[in-house]
């Protein structure tokens, strides 16, 4: 069964401080990492694609399969990126559900 | 705005009653999922549709059911409501089942029960 672990439920920095919000995930095959945000009553948007290796608002995230880590990161927060950050995972083969983890509150202080 | 449409924005029902929440998905989307998400379970995966089929089903209660119409909207059903079914209902769409590129997601449907 796949699972997606985000052991941080609120993660407090003050702006300018580097940030890195965890995701642990627990899968057999090749996984599909996402990153998405939603900001305050807003809807949950994608930030980030594993496979992209992209850099969206400063952030970049590396899919580390040896600690089947993709962790979040950013070398200087802004109040901004105040949001709720959910990682989320897809298995391949013929399962196409997206699995969440329960998300971290990050809020950055100004 | 995204593209992904639910309605009604907010919907307070009473206990034992029955509610359809509505999606329609992002022009051209073929997939839809819905997800319940609760302060203390999280986004929890519902069900998903494909070109009108069912591809995968999740948590989703026996109160509950969904279906997807041949014009691609997407309706979700939640009967003998209980307290613990307030949430907030996210209707997801993707051009194909399990894309790479991700979701995008409506703005959600809240749903409180009293």
């Amino acid at each position: 069964a796949q699972r997606v672990t985000q052991p941080e439920k609120l993660l407090s920095v003050f702006k300018g401080a580097p940030v890195e919000l965890k995701c642990n995930y627990s899968y057999s095959g090749s996984p599909e990492l996402f990153w998405y945000v939603q900001y305050s009553r807003q809807r949950l948007q994608l930030l980030l694609r594993h496979i992209s290796r992209e850099s969206i608002k400063g952030f970049t995230a590396d899919l580390n399969k040896g600690e089947t880590s993709f962790h979040l990161k950013k070398p200087f927060a802004q109040e901004e990126d105040s949001a709720m950050y959910y990682c989320a995972l897809r298995s391949g083969g013929s399962n196409y559900k997206l699995t969440f983890g329960k998300g971290t509150l990050l809020t950055v202080n100004p | 705005d995204s593209g992904v449409t639910q309605t009604p924005k907010h919907l307070i029902t009473a206990t034992g009653q029955r509610v359809t929440l509505r999606c329609s998905p992002r022009s051209g989307d073929l997939s839809v999922y819905w997800y319940q998400q609760s302060l203390d379970q999280g986004l929890q995966f519902l069900i998903q549709y494909y070109n009108g089929e069912e591809r995968a089903k999740g948590n989703i209660l026996e109160r509950f059911s969904a279906q997807q119409f041949p014009d691609l909207h997407s309706e979700l059903n939640l009967s003998s409501l209980e307290l613990g079914d307030s949430a907030l209902y996210f209707c997801a769409s993707s051009l194909e089942p399990g894309t790479i590129y991700g979701y995008t997601f409506g703005s959600g449907t809240r749903l409180t029960v009293v």
